[in-house]
């Protein structure tokens, strides 16, 4: 089954500076990887997803990127804000129907 | 359109009982999966309910299980609950026409303690 894994764990940056967060997953068939972000006692929400016919996607100051070759993907926000502080949880699908594996999550802290 | 809904929010039982969690999909919705979120194991996958069918299913004992109706909304049951079910449980919608993955939308979780 798929597997995925995330880094960093903890991540701290300066407001005003950029952040990046990697995973990998080991199932070479996954096409579909999503990025959700969840605050302090919210629902993980979706702030912006891939499919594996693009390699990068962008929204505002969100952007995703992905390798399919070494498949990894990656969060990249620019211009940090306070309200940016959270957890984010990539995902990637596995098997058949909407099920998905999420990686262990990444703690982002924007100092201001 | 009104978003996924959970009910209860939160809950305490005691170790050998049962309960049951609802949810609501998001209108014209079909496909509703479950998940665990721990602060050890994080976000497990439970199951995955389409039509009213099982379509899919996580790496969890038989004391979990689920059902979902034909309006699409969804529960889930524990029975002969562990402290080590206390978690917060959610659940995602999505439109799921097939095969393909959609969109899911979380809830926002129903919190269970077990004592």
């Amino acid at each position: 089954g798929e597997n995925v894994e995330q880094h960093p764990s903890t991540l701290s940056v300066q407001e005003g500076d950029s952040a990046v967060i990697k995973c990998t997953y080991s199932d070479s068939a996954s096409n579909y990887f999503p990025w959700y972000k969840q605050e302090l006692g919210k629902r993980p929400q979706l702030i912006i997803d891939i499919r594996s016919n693009v390699g990068e996607k962008k929204d505002q100051r969100i952007a995703v990127t992905l390798n399919k070759t070494a498949k990894h993907f990656s969060l990249h926000i620019t211009e940090t804000q306070p309200e940016d502080s959270a957890v984010y949880f990539c995902a990637a699908p596995s098997g058949y129907g909407n099920k998905l594996v999420f990686g262990a999550g990444t703690i982002l802290r924007v100092k201001s | 359109k009104a978003g996924v809904t959970q009910t209860p929010r939160y809950l305490i039982k005691t170790r050998g009982q049962q309960v049951t969690l609802s949810c609501s999909p998001i209108s014209g919705h079909r496909s509703v999966s479950w998940y665990q979120q721990t602060p050890g194991q994080g976000l497990q996958f439970l199951f995955e309910y389409f039509s009213e069918t099982q379509r899919n299913k996580g790496n969890f004992p038989g004391r979990f299980s689920g059902r979902q109706f034909s309006n699409s909304r969804s529960e889930m049951n524990v029975s002969t609950l562990e402290l080590g079910d206390s978690a917060l449980y959610l659940c995602a919608s999505s439109f799921s026409t097939g095969n393909n993955q959609e969109t899911q939308y979380f809830g926002p979780g129903t919190r269970l303690l077990v004592l």
